[in-house]
């Protein structure tokens, strides 16, 4: 069984950059979150895609998007990028019930000159 | 709105010795509970988590925690503690109806030999 996986590992963008991560889940999972964790800091919840669309979405403005492709893949999008995005993003997969477990990646760390 | 709280950013354990790591929610609703460890350099792995039923739940590599309603409080527990512990831990928590997760600002648990 194949856990989740994120791309790129690292990254390194300057101001007003966009950037896009990506993640695949688990296989039979077919909901992804997606967290950004600054550093010292615990994770903090960007939004949730389910079946292709957005299910929730935390505390963050426009230009952080997302897409879930129909093999329940997603992508994190970022746009005009300030020096606070600066953290590390964390995707995890699972099955959309509020008990079930959230399996995370590994993380992309992003850092923002 | 929920919220976590940990109530001891840094732990400092002998080897062998036990250790508690405190959390407290707060919360308008009924809720699921959940304990996250993540070592250095890597995603979240679930330790264990508190849905319903007994309120002493049992997890990998040891761990336990209980919950108790009256106090809002879930604290992990580990009668002892090896080298392998060390990592930081993170109590999160999710309501009834949607799955995004609120976590806690972290402890870290550093173990001295």
């Amino acid at each position: 069984e194949t856990g989740v996986t994120q791309s790129p590992t690292h990254l390194i963008k300057t101001r007003g950059q966009q950037v896009t991560l990506r993640c695949s889940s688990q296989s039979g999972h077919n909901t992804v979150s997606w967290y950004q964790q600054a550093l010292g800091q615990g994770p903090q919840f960007i939004f949730q895609y389910y079946r292709e669309e957005e299910n929730g979405r935390g505390n963050f403005p426009p230009r952080f998007s997302g897409l879930q492709f129909p093999n329940y893949s997603s992508e994190l999008n970022v746009n005009a990028l300030e020096l606070d995005d600066s953290a590390l993003y964390l995707c995890a997969s699972s099955l959309r019930r509020a008990q079930e477990t959230q399996y995370f990646g590994p993380g992309t760390r992003l850092l923002v000159l | 709105a929920q919220s976590v709280t940990q109530l001891d950013s840094q732990v400092p354990v002998f080897e062998e010795a036990p250790v508690e790591l405190r959390c407290n929610y707060s919360s308008s609703v009924s809720v699921y509970l959940f304990w996250y460890v993540q070592y250095p350099n890597q995603g979240l792995q679930l330790l264990l988590k508190y849905l319903s039923g007994s309120t002493l739940v049992k997890g990998i590599n040891g761990f336990e925690a209980e919950f108790n309603k009256s106090q809002t409080s879930f604290h992990l527990r580990k009668p002892s503690v090896h080298i392998s512990d060390t990592a930081e831990y993170f109590c999160a928590v999710s309501d009834g109806g949607a799955q995004k997760l609120v976590f806690g600002q972290g402890t870290r648990l550093t173990i001295n030999p």
